[in-house]
């Protein structure tokens, strides 16, 4: 059973249209993140949430909406997609906000999106 | 202002042999983690070992320990009896707050036959 599934793992599509990456973990954590890595590999967080409530909102443009409809998913929704929005996308999750736990966070297998 | 650093953007070791990769970080937080993650081509992120701010002793992990300097703000990742299964991407990676991990720029690791 995979424990952060990402779904699709791939999406290519035209600037403009609107797209989302749905995302769901069954280890029980309280809270989830999604990540953007740029062509350089770096890793940025973007948003996280915890237990359904919005924690973190990093610089991030209006035309990303992140929707957690329970603990177990996040989703993550962008308008008018960019040729910069080009990257990878990963979910991840972790226990509860605010503890060290030797487990680290649990990384989904990422999406690649490719705006064309 | 970068927290991790990983100075290394790339490096080619033999098989067999072991491997040090270099992490150091800046934090005035008295309590933090940092972790090591492994991203092989595939592109999945795998976590590989933790160490705590207040851990005594050096992580260890299989053939993964994390040499960990706190007065030096350093984290190295040593992998013994390097792999051809080892190449990949490597992440060292720290606390910030209570809310999140930042990363560093990663170091690709390359194991030569």
């Amino acid at each position: 059973d995979t424990a952060v599934s990402q779904t699709p793992k791939y999406l290519v599509t035209q600037m403009g249209n609107d797209k989302s990456i749905k995302c769901e973990q069954n280890l029980g954590h309280d809270t989830m993140y999604w990540y953007k890595q740029d062509s350089k590999k770096f890793l940025k967080i973007m948003f996280s949430y915890n237990n359904k409530e919005l924690i973190i909102n990093e610089t991030v443009p209006n035309r990303f909406s992140p929707k957690s409809p329970d603990k177990a998913h996040l989703n993550l929704h962008i308008n008018s997609l960019e040729l910069g929005d080009s990257a990878v996308y990963f979910c991840a999750s972790s226990r509860r906000q605010g503890t060290f736990h030797p487990d680290g966070y649990t990384f989904g297998s990422g999406t690649r999106l490719t705006v064309v | 202002a970068q927290k991790i650093t990983q100075t290394q953007p790339g490096m080619f070791v033999q098989e067999k042999e072991a491997v040090t990769l270099d992490c150091t970080y800046d934090t005035s937080d008295p309590s933090y983690g940092l972790f090591w993650y492994k991203q092989p081509s595939s592109g999945e992120m795998i976590f590989l070992i933790y160490q705590g701010s207040y851990d005594q002793q050096n992580a260890t992990e299989g053939r993964y320990s994390l040499n960990f300097q706190k007065a030096r703000k350093s984290a190295n990742l040593v992998i013994s009896a390097s792999q051809l299964g080892d190449s990949a991407m490597y992440f060292c990676a720290m606390t910030e707050g209570d809310d999140k991990i930042i990363f560093g720029k990663g170091t690709r690791l390359h194991i030569l036959p």
